[in-house]
């Protein structure tokens, strides 16, 4: 059982838009702003999508976006692409003892 | 251009201790956190724990009374005991740098514990 909760996946088609939500507590997601966002292809490590909540690292395409509302966060994937399939994890602060948390992870199907 | 590369024991019995290490090759190895992550077969990820540069640890609290990592600044490496372990902690173990933003991450060790 993963601290922070997330949809077991979510699908698009080319083009469209997808959101993924990432829900934890007042404990984590709503009482930092240190969410972060991993995608990982299969077999692979993952990679650094969002950080900071709404922060992208260089490299990182315009169309990944993240934001925050009370203690759900969420990242937003626009002009969905064959190559974003992949699973997507979300990260939170989570204090002084309990440091961090990830979610469940969330399969993201291009159809 | 940041490369973590890591090591170890991919196969465990019940009770063994784990044992990891993660190289850094390029860039700083001061002034950064470098985290250790698991991830079981077909599961989410799992904060373990991370070392500052200067020794200083953080670790999951479920995890706590068996984990420890420590650091080797000479050879810009750290490493992850993990004692005691049962099936339960078989697991892919990634290393990575950063706490806020993990930018940087070892391929992977996958890790099985079997009798």
């Amino acid at each position: 059982q993963s601290a922070l909760t997330q949809p077991r996946s979510v699908s698009g088609s080319p083009g469209q838009s997808v959101t993924i939500s990432c829900t934890g507590t007042s404990s984590d997601v709503g009482g930092y702003n240190y969410v972060s966002w991993y995608q990982q292809h299969p077999g692979k490590a993952p990679k650094l999508m969002i950080y900071d909540v709404t922060k992208r690292p260089s490299g990182v395409p315009d169309r990944f976006s993240g934001s925050k509302s009370g203690n759900t966060a969420s990242l937003t994937i626009s002009g969905l692409q064959a190559e974003d399939e992949a699973n997507f994890h979300c990260c939170s602060y989570a204090g002084t003892y309990t440091h961090w948390v990830f979610g469940g992870g969330t399969k993201l199907i291009v159809l | 251009q940041v490369q973590l590369k890591q090591w170890g024991a991919g196969l465990l019995k019940p009770s063994e201790t784990l044992s990891l290490t993660c190289a850094v090759y390029g860039g700083s190895f001061s002034g950064y956190f470098w985290s250790w992550i698991r991830q079981p077969p077909g599961q989410g990820l799992e904060w373990i724990g991370e070392i500052y540069h200067s020794g200083r640890t953080n670790f999951n609290p479920s995890l706590k009374s068996r984990v420890t990592i420590s650091v080797d600044t000479s050879k810009n490496q750290f490493s992850l005991k993990l004692n005691s372990v049962t099936a339960a902690d078989t697991a892919v173990y990634y290393c990575a740098r950063g706490q806020f933003q993990r930018d940087y991450w070892g391929q992977g060790t996958l890790v099985t514990v079997s009798s």
